[in-house]
């Protein structure tokens, strides 16, 4: 079984939906993390989580929110979807002994469209 | 705040050919740094990662990248490609005392026969 599993893998939504798209990890890392990925743009955070109670905003924030529901699980919710939010979205998780030093392990990500 | 410049958004080499990605990074102390590749329809894999000592790093599928502090660069080697190669690839950067990586925009490797 996959150390990093999304779901659902596809999904195409209507504007004006709420979406949730969670991620579990089996690895037992404490923190966790939620990119998304657009063509010429890389990767960009969303939000990150050290530790179920420790929730953080990353670079791209808006129209998004989440939930560490327990150290294995962490979604990232869209409370009304909107076209631009059309993308690739990872979830990752991370040891916590190196700060940034640490590798972070990926998802097969959650390709979403927003009609 | 850290950055990341990877100046090639697509690269075509030859099967066997050599292949080297450019990665530029904006730091000012010592970096962590990493270069992951991701296949088509495939979570990132990390390649390689540098934080202190030898500048000359080894990583997995016969790659090789060197950190060079005067050029703030972490450029990603190969000898000899393979088809199999072909993929996207991303440089990303974490500060020493940070938590957060920086990824750079990517680099489209194609391997043509």
């Amino acid at each position: 079984d996959a150390d990093v599993t999304q779901t659902p893998r596809n999904r195409i939504t209507k504007t004006g939906k709420r979406i949730m798209l969670e991620c579990s990890q089996t690895k037992g890392h404490d923190r966790m993390y939620w990119y998304r990925q657009d063509p010429g743009l890389g990767l960009r955070l969303i939000y990150y989580s050290f530790d179920v109670k420790d929730i953080n905003k990353g670079e791209i924030s808006d129209g998004y929110s989440v939930s560490r529901q327990a150290q294995a699980k962490f979604s990232l919710s869209l409370e009304s979807a909107i076209p631009n939010q059309t993308a690739l979205y990872f979830c990752a998780t991370s040891d916590s002994d190196r700060g940034a030093g640490n590798e972070q392990f990926f998802g097969p990500g959650t390709r979403l469209t927003v009609l | 705040a850290q950055s990341v410049t990877q100046p090639d958004i697509h690269i075509t080499v030859s099967e066997g050919a050599s292949l080297e990605l450019r990665c530029n990074y904006s730091y000012g102390a010592t970096p962590y740094l990493f270069w992951y590749v991701q296949s088509p329809g495939q979570g990132l894999q990390l390649l390689l990662k540098y934080f202190s000592g030898d500048t000359l790093v080894q990583g997995i599928k016969g790659f090789e990248a060197e950190f060079k502090r005067s050029q703030s660069s972490f450029n990603l080697r190969k000898p000899s490609v393979h088809w199999s190669d072909a993929a996207e690839y991303f440089c990303a950067v974490g500060a020493e005392y940070g938590n957060k990586l920086v990824f750079g925009a990517g680099t489209i490797l194609r391997v043509k026969s």
